[in-house]
């Protein structure tokens, strides 16, 4: 069974600083992909960034980018200039197999400060 | 563009009474739904999905069950709710075998 942790249950940033979330998982899996979803306190899922297995090259979306260390299995997302509007809720995520089944992380709350 | 619907947004039921719960998506056809349900403070549970119409895959034994009458329609049902049912009820849908879901706006439920 695939399972994903995130062990940063809350952390806090300062505004215009770098913040950097961690994520491993676990699979037998050979193809597979990754994804970092954000929950604002709207509660709606919203996709951050995806990153599929066979790549080596790490996702970037505009201030959002990963470190996938595949043979490490982690999958950290780093967040540049952190903005208040970036406070949320984040969850890792995994997806291999038939109909895309997701598997969620426990999810880190980032707090943006002034 | 695609865009995917719940309703209702928010639902106060009492223990024992049936639950419906309706997603719908636009835009696309032979999605991949899915259900999930989040406890206060908690990860995604996945409850239900569905690859075709008539097709639904039970993730966790429990009180609900869900149902795809048509191609962009997923319902999550319960005939008597519990109060351990209570939680943020979310949707979501892919056009992909293996790749992301977007979610809906989800549903709010409180069990009294």
């Amino acid at each position: 069974a695939q399972t994903v942790t995130q062990s940063q249950p809350e952390m806090s940033v300062q505004e215009a600083e770098t913040v950097t979330l961690s994520c491993t998982y676990d699979t037998s899996e050979s193809n597979y992909y990754l994804f970092w979803y954000k929950q604002p306190p709207s509660r709606q899922m919203i996709l951050v960034i995806r990153q599929e297995a066979y790549k080596q090259q790490n996702a970037t979306e505009n201030r959002f980018s990963v470190n996938f260390q595949k043979a490490a299995k982690s999958f950290s997302l780093k967040i540049s200039d952190s903005q208040l509007g970036d406070t949320a809720m984040y969850f890792c995520a995994f997806a291999t197999g038939t109909a895309s089944k997701l598997t969620f992380g426990t999810g880190t709350r980032l707090q943006v400060t002034l | 563009s695609q865009t995917i619907h719940q309703w209702p947004a928010t639902l106060v039921q009492p223990v024992g009474s049936p639950l419906s719960l309706e997603c719908t998506v636009e835009g696309t056809s032979n999605p991949n739904l899915y259900w999930y349900r989040q406890a206060a403070g908690r990860g995604l549970q996945l409850l239900f999905y569905s690859v075709g119409i008539g097709q639904i895959s039970s993730e966790v034994p429990q009180n609900l069950s869900a149902s795809r009458p048509q191609d962009r329609q997923f319902i999550l049902s319960s005939k008597k709710l519990l109060l351990s049912d209570s939680g943020f009820y979310l949707c979501a849908w892919s056009p992909y075998t293996v790749g992301e879901q977007y979610f809906g706006p989800g549903t709010r439920l409180t069990v009294t």
